[in-house]
């Protein structure tokens, strides 16, 4: 498994844009690059997911470059309803979903 | 569509104890997976399934026995509970097992072990 590493915490005020980076070095040919939310009290929600060059949805938006060593969820004017933890995950099929400790976001007026 | 639906939602077991936290998926989704999450932690993975009959453990397995009692049900049993398992509980579901398939989590159970 890919091994990841993000930011612990990110602190952003309300209606800036917010870039989480993950550095995922050792990723594999195979691999996907997929991004999950959790709230307070909630289990985690798949936001993203994307391979290569840019993803967007109604939620997000996901950058990778061409090396695919890392990537980056850019939320475009948070609100206070984005303060959550962000997961990157690294993988192919084949293995149970492992999560790390995440980015803590916390969105202030 | 009700998704993952665990229960209970809140429990207090004295040392010793045991219990069953229930687990079910109105999805058709072939793997189910019980994470625990505590502060600062992140989620570990428990036992996960594949498929109806067949269980693995994941990271943390010590303590619990899972059952795949059929497609839809995923049951996590704490024998004889521990202080140290004190955590807050979460079920989740995909269609198949892998990083890149989108997972669904129940609401998870809170459990206190006193």
């Amino acid at each position: 498994l890919a091994k990841t590493t993000q930011p612990i915490s990110m602190d952003s005020y309300e209606g800036q844009e917010v870039n989480i980076t993950c550095s995922h070095n050792n990723i594999a040919t195979n691999d996907y690059i997929t991004w999950y939310q959790q709230f307070p009290s909630q289990g985690p929600r798949f936001i993203i997911q994307g391979y290569k060059t840019k993803v967007t949805n109604e939620v997000a938006s996901l950058f990778i470059p061409a090396d695919r060593k890392s990537s980056t969820l850019s939320l475009p004017r948070v609100s206070l309803s984005d303060t959550a933890v962000y997961y990157c995950l690294v993988g192919g099929s084949g293995y149970a979903l492992n999560f790390g400790k995440g980015t803590s976001l916390l969105v202030t007026p | 569509n009700a998704g993952v639906t665990q229960t209970p939602k809140f429990q207090v077991l004295k040392t010793g104890q045991s219990m069953t936290l229930q687990c079910a998926q109105d999805m058709n989704h072939n793997s189910m997976y019980w994470y625990r999450q505590d502060p600062g932690m992140g989620l570990r993975l428990i036992h996960y399934s594949v498929g109806e009959g067949t269980t693995a453990k994941g990271e943390v397995p010590d303590g619990y026995n899972v059952s795949r009692l059929n497609k839809r049900e995923f049951s996590l049993r704490l024998e004889s509970a521990a202080p140290s398992q004190t955590s807050v509980y979460f079920c989740a579901s995909s269609y198949s097992i892998g990083m890149n398939t989108e997972a669904f989590f129940g609401q998870g159970t809170r459990l206190t072990v006193v």
